[in-house]
């Protein structure tokens, strides 16, 4: 069974740093492109950043480019994203989310999430 | 970056009542076109994928259609476990993009 589990969420200060982890098991890791997406409190959802298996091609969105920072650990399963000058409006759930097939564009698989709460 | 936009925000319909969702793309998506069904304190779920497939296990009340620019959503007989918000996301440029959401509502 895959599973997704996010981590590292809390409250931190405006113009603080965060580190979010996703572990992952059920499928294999390595070969399986990883999305990080979020919701703030009352809004949509908001696509953030995606990473191939190798690390090799990385994305992000406009919002969040030159602050946040996407990794992989293949030999630890696990999945981050480093978050840097936080704001208020980075206040959301994180979730990480894989596709089914390894080479996949979709988010079908999606962790429970994490609370982020940037607030002084 | 492509700006997706769902109407109606919010659409109330009765229990066994059609609903359709609207999606449209500020450019061409070709078909890479997904919807998402999202329910609260539930992680989101992948209805249809390609426009126009229903993903595993998703009954086959759900049905997408649409190229392009213009897509939609029909649930041709809501049923209670049906309301929720779906969100269409677009997968064939970077950023990926979702639309703002349309909450199904029961009336």
């Amino acid at each position: 069974e895959v599973q997704l589990v996010e981590s590292g969420g809390g409250l931190v200060q405006p113009g603080g740093s965060l580190t979010l982890s996703c572990a992952a098991s059920g499928f294999i890791f390595s070969s399986h492109n990883m999305h990080w997406v979020r919701q703030a409190p009352g809004r949509g959802l908001e696509w953030l950043s995606f990473i191939s298996p190798t690390g090799n091609v990385i994305h992000y969105a406009d919002s969040v480019k030159g602050r946040f920072t996407i990794s992989r650990d293949s030999a630890k399963s696990a999945l981050y994203l480093q978050m840097d000058s936080l704001r208020a409006e980075d206040t959301a759930v994180y979730y990480c989310a894989t596709p089914l097939n390894p080479t996949g564009d979709l988010c079908f698989y999606w962790g429970q999430g994490t609370l982020v709460t940037v607030s002084s | 970056e492509i700006v997706m936009t769902q109407s109606p925000a919010t659409l109330s319909v009765s229990p066994g009542e059609r609903a359709t969702l609207s999606c449209r793309a500020s450019q061409s998506v070709s078909s890479d076109l997904a919807w998402y069904q999202h329910k609260p304190g539930q992680a989101p779920r992948v209805l249809i994928y390609g426009a126009s497939t229903r993903a595993t296990g998703i009954p086959a009340r759900f049905s997408g259609s649409g190229s392009g620019t213009e897509f939609t959503l029909t649930i041709s007989s809501l049923q209670s476990e049906d309301f929720a918000v779906y969100y269409c996301q677009q997968y064939n440029n970077w950023p990926r993009t979702f639309g703002q959401g349309t909450k199904v509502e029961v009336k």
